[in-house]
């Protein structure tokens, strides 16, 4: 069992918008804003899109957002593109007895 | 530009010691605030942060497999590597290595992973 929980999966047309959550606690995603977003394509490293709750790394569209309430965070991802198809997980720093980092069970993400 | 790359076993015994080379460039353990993590992935399941280390030498493990694991670095060869002994069948995974920046929780660049059977 994933420390962070999120939904194992979501889809959504091209050009729509869809959202992401990832549900920790206060020991984590509501203590602090240390919230990233991970791309994964089947058979590839992880990509970092989203750090630090809501910022982007060079050259990741702005179509894709984060953001935070209490102890959710969410990624959204606006006007879809096929190749947003993939799993995208969440990870949190955690004080909580360490690790520390955890990350949440992945979602994959599914462009109709 | 910033790159790792895994090294080691694709085939280990149930039992035996896994040792895990990440060779970078790009960046220097040496420089203030900056790690080099672990992380793995059972084929088809969730990515698992496994440890971390720090430039200063601070080493953080992974509660449920601290007893397993040993991280180290050398920083003249910017290398770090991960051992994890008494490997068992559910350790089978793809084990990735990960930059850390400074004052941050997220790998902003990863290798490519390498993928470590256990089987007898």
């Amino acid at each position: 069992q994933s420390a962070l929980a999120q939904p194992a999966s979501v889809s959504g047309s091209p050009g729509q918008s869809i959202t992401i959550s990832c549900t920790g606690t206060s020991s984590d995603v509501g203590g602090y804003n240390y919230v990233s977003w991970y791309q994964q394509h089947p058979g590839k490293a992880p990509k970092l899109m989203i750090y630090e709750v809501s910022n982007r790394p060079s050259g990741v569209p702005d179509r894709f957002s984060g953001s935070k309430s209490g102890n959710t965070a969410s990624l959204t991802i606006s006007g879809l593109q096929a190749e947003d198809e993939a799993d995208y997980y969440c990870s949190s720093y955690t004080s909580s007895n360490t690790p520390l980092v955890v990350f949440g069970g992945g979602t994959k993400l599914t462009v109709l | 530009q910033i790159t790792l790359k895994e090294s080691g076993p694709t085939l280990v015994k149930p039992t035996q010691t896994l040792t895990l080379t990440c060779t970078f460039s790009g960046f220097s353990l040496s420089t203030s605030g900056v790690g080099v993590g672990w992380i793995r992935q059972p084929p088809g399941k969730a990515l698992e942060w496994l440890a971390l280390i720090y430039w200063d030498d601070d080493k953080r493990y992974s509660p449920s497999l601290k007893s397993r694991l040993t991280i180290t670095k050398d920083t003249s060869k910017n290398q770090v590597v991960l051992t994890m002994t008494n490997m068992d069948p559910v350790d089978t995974a793809t084990y990735y290595c990960a930059h850390f920046p400074p004052n941050a929780y997220d790998g902003d660049y990863w290798g490519q992973g390498t993928l470590v059977t256990v089987s007898s």
